[in-house]
């Protein structure tokens, strides 16, 4: 069964930092792209950011360019988005998701709540 | 960007109704477009991909249809199970990019 686990999410003050985690299960992680895809509250969803399955190629959103870093490790099979200089508005839930060979994004994590407020 | 639009915003339906929900990108993505169900404090489920491929053991109620820049999500006999809001999303140029969002309640 293919499970995606997000965590690292929390409270924390405008300007500071914040590592999140996916730990992924039950599919060859190896041979998937990955996304962050955020959603703040009460809104849609938003995309953040992009890795390919051997982390040669790493896209990520305007909102998001410069402050924030996505990763991967394939032999522990985890996905990380470093946060850094982070704003009020980057106030979200924040998910891991697969990304299907077609494009779609076939699998999600559970979402990790990130508050970024003073 | 793409952007992307839905109407309705929402819409209340009773059990056994069709619905339908438009989605409309801002330039043509081809058949670049999936569609997700969000139920209330949970993840997004993706339904449909490529915008009428049915993902395996989504019921067939759900349908996709279009390309270029209209496309068409239905509910074919509405359920209770179906209150939740469906999002389009287009992934044929990044950023990839979602609709707003239609919530669907059942009256």
């Amino acid at each position: 069964e293919v499970q995606l686990v997000d965590s690292g999410g929390g409270l924390v003050q405008p300007g500071g930092s914040l590592r999140l985690s996916c730990a992924a299960s039950g599919f060859n992680f190896s041979s998937y792209g990955m996304n962050w895809v955020r959603q703040a509250p009460g809104k849609g969803l938003e995309w953040v950011s992009y890795i390919s399955s051997s982390s040669s190629s790493i896209y990520y959103s305007d909102s998001v360019k410069g402050r924030f870093t996505i990763s991967r490790d394939n032999a522990n099979t985890s996905l990380y988005l470093q946060m850094n200089s982070l704003r009020d508005e980057d106030t979200a839930v924040y998910y891991c998701t697969r990304e299907s060979t077609g494009g779609a994004f076939d699998y999600w994590g559970q979402g990790t709540l990130v508050t970024v407020s003073s | 960007d793409i952007q992307m639009t839905q109407s309705p915003s929402s819409l209340s339906a009773s059990v056994g109704d069709r619905v339908t929900i438009t989605c409309q990108a801002s330039q043509d993505i081809s058949n670049y477009l999936n569609w997700y169900q969000q139920k209330p404090g949970r993840a997004p489920k993706l339904l449909i991909y490529d915008a009428s491929n049915l993902e395996t053991g989504v019921p067939s109620r759900f349908s996709g249809s279009g390309s270029g820049t209209d496309f068409t999500f239905t509910i074919s006999s509405l359920q209770p199970e179906d209150i939740a809001t469906y999002h389009c999303q287009q992934y044929d140029n990044l950023p990839f990019t979602f609709g707003p969002g239609t919530k669907v309640d059942v009256k």
